[in-house]
């Protein structure tokens, strides 16, 4: 059974400061990986989707990078804004299949920037 | 704006009563996803349709949860007997049947149940 673990849990940082999100995952046979964030009391919106053949994926300020084979993805954030607080959840879909939605998340990395 | 829609965004009910929740998907989109989102965790999924079949429900999906999708667009889930456990947030998503797109998802139905 897949599992995805998000370090870490929250991080709070000054403006301006680039940053790292973490994301693990248990089964290493994934077809992509998605990035989202969700403002409090909100849906889920995409930043950015990975293949599993591809390495980096580059959306303005962030870049999400994948490593299959150590089951590893991080989320980076250059020069961070107060506005990108919120919480940001990596999810992968279930190994061998089709159902590319049905999605497992991590709990999610609760980002607060500070002025 | 996703193009998902979920309707209400708010529901406030009572324990032991019947809640209908309504999703339409993005129109191109044949598949829709439902989850549930507690306080602190990530969404855990519950069900999914292709058109207007059924694919997989999670074992999360008790007896007392039932979804629908009758014309292969606009999905609703109905939660019966309500319980306090039931408080959560209902999140809608939709995807095409094409390989790695992405899943995008609604703002979500919050039930309280009191």
């Amino acid at each position: 059974k897949q599992e995805v673990t998000q370090i870490p849990a929250a991080l709070s940082v000054p403006e301006g400061e680039n940053l790292v999100l973490n994301c693990s995952f248990t089964d290493s046979a994934i077809y992509n990986l998605q990035w989202f964030r969700q403002d409090p009391g909100k849906g889920l919106t995409s930043l950015l989707l990975i293949q599993s053949s591809q390495r980096e994926q580059t959306s303005g300020r962030l870049n999400a990078s994948l490593d299959k084979s150590s089951g590893r993805s991080t989320l980076y954030i250059a020069a961070s804004q107060p506005g990108d607080s919120a919480t940001y959840l990596c999810a992968v879909p279930p190994e061998g299949g089709t159902s590319y939605g049905k999605l497992t998340f991590g709990q999610g990395t609760i980002l607060t920037v500070h002025p | 704006d996703t193009g998902v829609s979920q309707d209400p965004r708010h529901k406030i009910t009572k324990r032991g009563q019947n809640v209908t929740f309504r999703c339409d998907p993005i129109s191109e989109h044949n598949r829709l996803y439902w989850y549930r989102q507690t306080l602190g965790q990530g969404p855990e999924f519950l069900t999914y349709f292709q058109n207007e079949a059924q694919l997989e429900k999670s074992r999360l999906l008790s007896d007392r949860f039932s979804a629908e999708r009758p014309k292969g667009s606009f999905s609703t889930l109905e939660i019966q007997r309500t319980e306090q456990g039931d408080s959560a947030m209902y999140l809608c998503a939709s995807s095409t049947v094409q390989a790695n797109t992405e899943a995008f998802f609604g703002q979500g139905t919050r039930l309280t149940v009191v």
